[in-house]
C-alpha cells in the first residue's frame, strides 16, 4: 500500500525558514517524480514543487520560485521541501504526492502557518 | 499561466441523478487534464487522468471527456459519499494550475 507522511509543520514567524519532510512506503520511490501541492484555508490548490527521480530536475511556479526548495533522498525514500522568506501568503497545508505524472497518492498534510 | 475555470461553484443534486461538472482552460490543454476529489477534511484523491481514465479503485460512476479547452467529469448515478469538492488540473504546460473547485452536495 502506498503510503505518504508529511512532517514538519508548524507555525513560524514571516521571513523564517521551515523545512517539510515526507517519508514514502509501499512503492519504489526512486522510480518517481515528486511533487508537494498546497491548500490555503478554504481555498483551493496550488502545486508548489516537482522532483525529478535523481534530484536532477526541478519544477517550481513563479509564487515560491527562489525560496523554497525541493529535495529527495532515494536511500531513505524522503521528500523534502525548504521554505525561505516565508509569508503570510504561504499559510497552507502541503501535501506530498507521488507523480505519475498525475498526482497519483497524497499524503495526509501537514500544516504551516505564517504569523507573527 | 493557463487558467483553469470550473462551474458551477456549487451544486446540488438528488441521490441517483446524472450529474455533470465542467471545467474550461483558457487555451489548448491536449487532453492533459485530471480530476480529483476532496472530501471535508481530507487528501485529494486523483479520480480521473488525462481526461477519460479513471484511477485505480474508482467506481465505473465516474467518468471524464473533453478536448482542446473544455472538460466534464460526469457522475452517472450520484451516491451519498459523493459529496465532496472536485477540482480539475491541467498538466499541459508549467505551471500546472488547478480550477477553484465545484463543491457537490445533496439536496
Amino acid at each position: 500500500e502506498v503510503q505518504l507522511v508529511e512532517s514538519g509543520g508548524g507555525l513560524v514567524q514571516p521571513g523564517r525558514s521551515l523545512k517539510l519532510s515526507c517519508a514514502a512506503s509501499g512503492f519504489t520511490f526512486s522510480n518517481y517524480y515528486m511533487a508537494w501541492v498546497r491548500q490555503a484555508p478554504k481555498k483551493g490548490l496550488e502545486w508548489v514543487a516537482t522532483i525529478s527521480t535523481s534530484g536532477s530536475r526541478t519544477y517550481y511556479p513563479d509564487s515560491v520560485k527562489g525560496r523554497f526548495t525541493i529535495s529527495r533522498d532515494n536511500a531513505k525514500s524522503s521528500l523534502y521541501l525548504q521554505m525561505n522568506s516565508l509569508k503570510s501568503e504561504d499559510t497552507a497545508t502541503y501535501y506530498c504526492a507521488r507523480q505519475e505524472g498525475h498526482f497519483d497518492y497524497w499524503g495526509q498534510g501537514v500544516m504551516v502557518t505564517v504569523s507573527s | 499561466d493557463i487558467q483553469m475555470t470550473q462551474s458551477p461553484s456549487f451544486l446540488s443534486a438528488s441521490v441517483g441523478e446524472r450529474v455533470t461538472l465542467s471545467c474550461k482552460a483558457s487555451q489548448n490543454i491536449n487532453k492533459y487534464l485530471d480530476w480529483y476529489q476532496q472530501k471535508l477534511g481530507e487528501a485529494p484523491k486523483l479520480l480521473i487522468y488525462n481526461t477519460n481514465n479513471l484511477h485505480t479503485g474508482i467506481p465505473s460512476r465516474f467518468s471524464g471527456s473533453g478536448s482542446g479547452t473544455d472538460y466534464t467529469l460526469t457522475i452517472s448515478s450520484l451516491q451519498p459519499e459523493d459529496v465532496a469538492t472536485y477540482f480539475c488540473l491541467q498538466r499541459n504546460s508549467w505551471p500546472w494550475t488547478f480550477g477553484g473547485g465545484t463543491k457537490l452536495e445533496l439536496k
